[in-house]
């Protein structure tokens, strides 16, 4: 059972515009949240993240949003860049000792010129 | 400023086979992992540690195995090659394991 969940494998938005890509997460001990962006044959980079005591976050074009009643939270580019083409993977991480990462399985952002 | 070094980039291994994937960082990072990547399911946690001599077992851990001697090198153990094992495999590590992880390049690896 997926703990994390990304239900969107693709997204293509046109240059300029927004990009808003969406997270889903079922585990209450999860009290951390990441973004990842990955380039083909490279490793997944650190984007942005989010504790959950806070609703948001932002970091020049990139805000993440946290919905703990939901269990939701979403990552906004604004403005989209073509260079801003990746897969994007949505991370979590539990409270406790034991802090290792569960990601979901990634949404590709196509952003077009 | 190199990072989480991993080697080597490419393998091909005949079932049956064992090799070691090597992961070594110069970050003095206390927490280092190993995950698999597969098409359609994200990254997966193999191993992990959170130092020197103290591993744990991740998500999918059968067919794996991991040491940790140093701070510095995670290597990753596969001690008879399956076809289920051919995926891409990226070591990451952290000092504290709340801030972004710094992740390899990786590995990838084709059993046949």
């Amino acid at each position: 059972d997926q703990q994390v969940k990304q239900n969107s494998p693709s997204l293509s938005v046109q240059e300029g515009r927004i990009s808003i890509l969406n997270c889903d997460y079922t585990n209450s001990m999860f009290d951390y949240f990441l973004w990842y962006k990955k380039y083909p044959a490279e490793g997944p980079t650190f984007l942005i993240s989010i504790s959950s005591i806070k609703d948001k976050n932002e970091d020049g074009r990139f805000t993440v949003f946290l919905n703990k009643s939901a269990k939701h939270l979403s990552l906004h580019i604004v403005p989209s860049q073509p260079g801003d083409s990746a897969v994007y993977f949505c991370a979590a991480l539990p409270s406790g000792s034991a802090r290792q990462l569960t990601f979901g399985s990634g949404t590709q952002l196509t952003v077009l010129p | 400023n190199a990072g989480v070094t991993q080697t080597p980039k490419f393998q091909v291994l005949k079932t049956g086979q064992s090799m070691t994937l090597q992961c070594a960082q110069d970050m003095n990072h206390e927490y280092m992992s190993w995950y698999r990547q597969d098409p359609g399911m994200g990254l997966r946690l193999i191993h992990y540690s959170v130092g020197a001599g103290i591993t744990d077992q991740g998500e999918v851990p059968n067919g794996y195995n991991v040491s940790r001697s140093t701070t510095e090198d995670f290597p990753l153990r596969l001690l008879s090659a399956a076809p289920s094992q051919t995926s891409v495999y990226f070591c990451a590590s952290s000092s504290t394991g709340v801030r972004g992880y710094t992740f390899g390049s990786g590995t990838r690896l084709t059993v046949v």
